[in-house]
């Protein structure tokens, strides 16, 4: 059973278009957080929620759009992309910030606009 | 504010040679510390964590030491193998405050 889910694995699209990634988790997990890397490796985070909730918004541009509809989702919606957009995309999970608590990954979406 | 810094790479060792990535941190609690790895075309998947002042960490044969006094958590081991090539991920987490930072990723390259 995977844990934590993302579709698709690969995005290709033309600059301007909307897309969107979706990710669950099976853990029971009530925190959960997209994740951009780059070309250099590079990890930044951009959103978190908690208990569906917004936590975090990294001063994410308003073209990228978080949705949790329950505990176990988190999706995210990106409106007419760029070039700069081109990254791998994670979702990850955790439980409530305790002590020690680590992040539990999906395997990436990797989106390439061109 | 929070950060952690990770020794640049690539790192490149012949098989069975000694492993050590630096890792500093700055944190303005108790954070939480780990490693992470990255196998090519994956997600990060946890290596190892300590939770407070002088705990190790260790797994796969991988070991880290959450260092207060230095505020750092370098990773070593003993004896790497071909299978541990990838990039390997310092972490911390604080209580409460619902991320992680993360270093810039060090990747480890082991030849035979």
């Amino acid at each position: 059973d995977t844990a934590v889910s993302q579709t698709p694995k690969y995005l290709v699209t033309q600059m301007g278009n909307d897309k969107s990634i979706k990710c669950e988790q099976n853990l029971g997990h009530d925190t959960m957080y997209w994740y951009k890397q780059d070309s250099k490796k590079f990890l930044k985070i951009m959103f978190s929620y908690n208990n569906k909730e917004l936590i975090i918004n990294e001063t994410v541009p308003n073209r990228f759009s978080p949705k949790s509809p329950d505990k176990a989702h988190l999706n995210l919606h990106i409106n007419s992309l760029e070039l700069g957009d081109s990254a791998v995309y994670f979702c990850a999970s955790s439980r409530s910030q305790k002590e020690g608590t680590e992040a539990f990954f999906g395997q990436g979406t990797r989106l390439t606009v061109v | 504010g929070d950060s952690v810094t990770q020794m640049e790479g690539p790192v490149t060792l012949s098989e069975e040679a000694f492993l050590t990535i630096n890792c500093t941190y700055t944190a303005t609690g108790y954070p939480s510390l780990f490693w992470y790895v990255q196998y090519p075309g994956e997600g990060l998947q946890l290596l190892l964590k300590a939770t407070k002042a002088d705990d190790k960490g260790s797994n796969k044969g991988f070991e880290a030491t959450y260092r207060k006094e230095t505020t750092s958590f370098h990773l070593e081991k003993g004896s790497v193998q071909v299978s541990d090539s990838a990039v390997y991920f310092c972490a911390l987490s604080l209580y409460n405050f619902n991320k992680f930072y993360f270093g810039s990723g060090t990747k480890l390259n082991v030849k035979p």
